[in-house]
């Protein structure tokens, strides 16, 4: 069956250090990934997603995502934190079931910033 | 400007007492989907629908409806609601040909 792992539930960082939140998959086929984020009373944003090809791809805000078969991993980073980042962060997979497309999601990541 | 629209935004009611969530979007899509969001468990598909009059079960359907008479909406009904539909609900649109789900604001249910 598909799933989606954030192995860290909670995440504090200071404000201009380097960021990953860990994101670990299973799924039988090619994988469709995203990565969402949801800041506080909002809903969720799609900062960036792994169709196929290059496996580091880039999204909105600075962030990045490594995709990695080999680990079953797709991996979130950000090179310098803003206190801006803080929200909980959504991985997610995107399976085919009767031809629709459904996200799995993983429980989220809770971000905090420190100034 | 593209975007899911749900109402109300935030909803306090009783045990029994149905309700419905609405949900419209303006993009065209033909996919649309309600998921349910609670603490620790990230989100849960509760229903979806591939087209006008095409719905079907998600991983949480039980307690819930849907209808998909218009392509733009998909209304999410509790019949006789309960404590334990208590959370934080979201609708999502998306075209066939991606994976790339496109959500509502969201509607915040509590059951009494």
């Amino acid at each position: 069956a598909q799933s989606v792992t954030q192995p860290d539930i909670h995440i504090t960082v200071s404000e201009g250090a380097s960021l990953e939140l860990r994101c670990n998959y299973s799924y039988g086929a090619t994988p469709y990934l995203f990565w969402y984020v949801q800041s506080p009373g909002q809903g969720l944003q799609l900062l960036l997603k792994y169709f196929s090809g290059d496996t580091l791809v880039q999204g909105i805000k600075g962030f990045e995502a490594e995709f990695k078969r080999s680990q079953s991993s797709f991996n979130l980073r950000k090179p310098s934190v803003h206190w801006s980042d803080a929200a909980e962060y959504f991985c997610a997979v995107g399976a085919r079931a009767g031809g629709y497309n459904k996200l799995i999601f993983g429980a989220g990541t809770r971000l905090a910033v420190h100034p | 400007e593209a975007q899911v629209t749900q109402n109300p935004r935030y909803l306090i009611t009783v045990t029994g007492k149905k309700l419905t969530v609405t949900c419209s979007q303006n993009m065209n899509h033909e996919y649309m989907s309600w998921y349910r969001q609670d603490p620790g468990l990230g989100l849960r598909q509760i229903y979806y629908s591939m087209n006008v009059e095409v719905t079907d079960k998600g991983d949480v359907p039980e307690g819930y409806k849907v209808s998909r008479k218009e392509k733009r909406n998909f209304p999410l009904i509790l019949e006789s609601p309960s404590p334990n539909q208590t959370s934080l609900y979201f609708c999502a649109s998306s075209k066939p040909a991606t994976d790339t789900q496109y959500f509502g604001p969201g509607t915040r249910l509590t059951v009494l």
